[in-house]
């Protein structure tokens, strides 16, 4: 059973440059969060989407969006980089748009110069 | 809105003693609780989690828990580490439910040392 896999792992942008990152769930999941942790902090909540739609919003500006498509998987997209928008990217999946037990994947290092 | 704090960053300790990671947080509502480990370019492992009933929570790789309310804390312990216990540790927070979004703390390094 695969857990929850990223991609890529790792990439390099330029500023003002759009980004896209990938996230499938843990099989039998339905529910995909994202977080952005920099350096040295804690994992920050961006949203979450369930049944396709953002369910909920962190406190991030409308440069990050998302989707969720119909096999569960999910995208989030970052324009106009900012060098402040280098950091691990995190998805994490988990059932029912409840976050009981959330699965996290390994992550994709942005890094934006 | 709620928060979480883990007032120490980094935790020193010699292998085979035990170590406790502090947590404190802050919420109106009632909550679920949660603490997850980070091994170096990784992602995030559950640990253990407390969604009701008995305070006392065990979890993976003998470490427990204990949520105490009145002191709004859920600190994490370990009679013997190992040194491959190294590792940042995060305590982390939603409304109970769960439907709510999660906030985590900004994490503790614990270092094991030979």
């Amino acid at each position: 059973d695969a857990g929850v896999t990223q991609s890529p792992t790792h990439l390099i942008k330029t500023r003002g440059q759009q980004v896209t990152l990938r996230c499938s769930p843990k099989s039998g999941h339905d529910t995909v969060s994202w977080y952005q942790q920099a350096l040295g902090q804690g994992p920050q909540f961006i949203f979450q989407y369930y049944e396709e739609e953002e369910r909920q919003r962190g406190n991030f500006p409308d440069r990050f969006s998302g989707h969720q498509y119909p096999n569960y998987s999910s995208e989030l997209n970052v324009n106009a980089l900012l060098l402040g928008d280098s950091a691990l990217y995190l998805c994490a999946s988990s059932w029912g748009g409840i976050n009981t037990e959330a699965f996290f994947g390994q992550g994709t290092r942005l890094t934006v110069v | 809105a709620q928060s979480v704090t883990q007032l120490d960053s980094q935790v020193p300790v010699f292998e085979e003693a035990p170590v406790e990671l502090r947590c404190n947080y802050s919420s109106s509502v009632s909550v679920y609780l949660f603490w997850y480990v980070q091994y170096p370019n990784q992602g995030l492992q559950l640990l253990l989690k407390y969604l009701s009933g008995s305070t006392l929570v065990k979890g993976i790789n003998g470490f427990e828990a204990e949520f105490n309310k009145s002191q709004t804390s859920f600190h994490l312990r370990k009679p013997s580490v190992h040194i491959s216990d190294t590792a940042e540790y995060f305590c982390a927070v939603t409304n109970s439910g769960g439907y709510q979004k999660v906030t985590f703390g900004t994490g503790t390094k614990l270092q094991v040392i030979p």
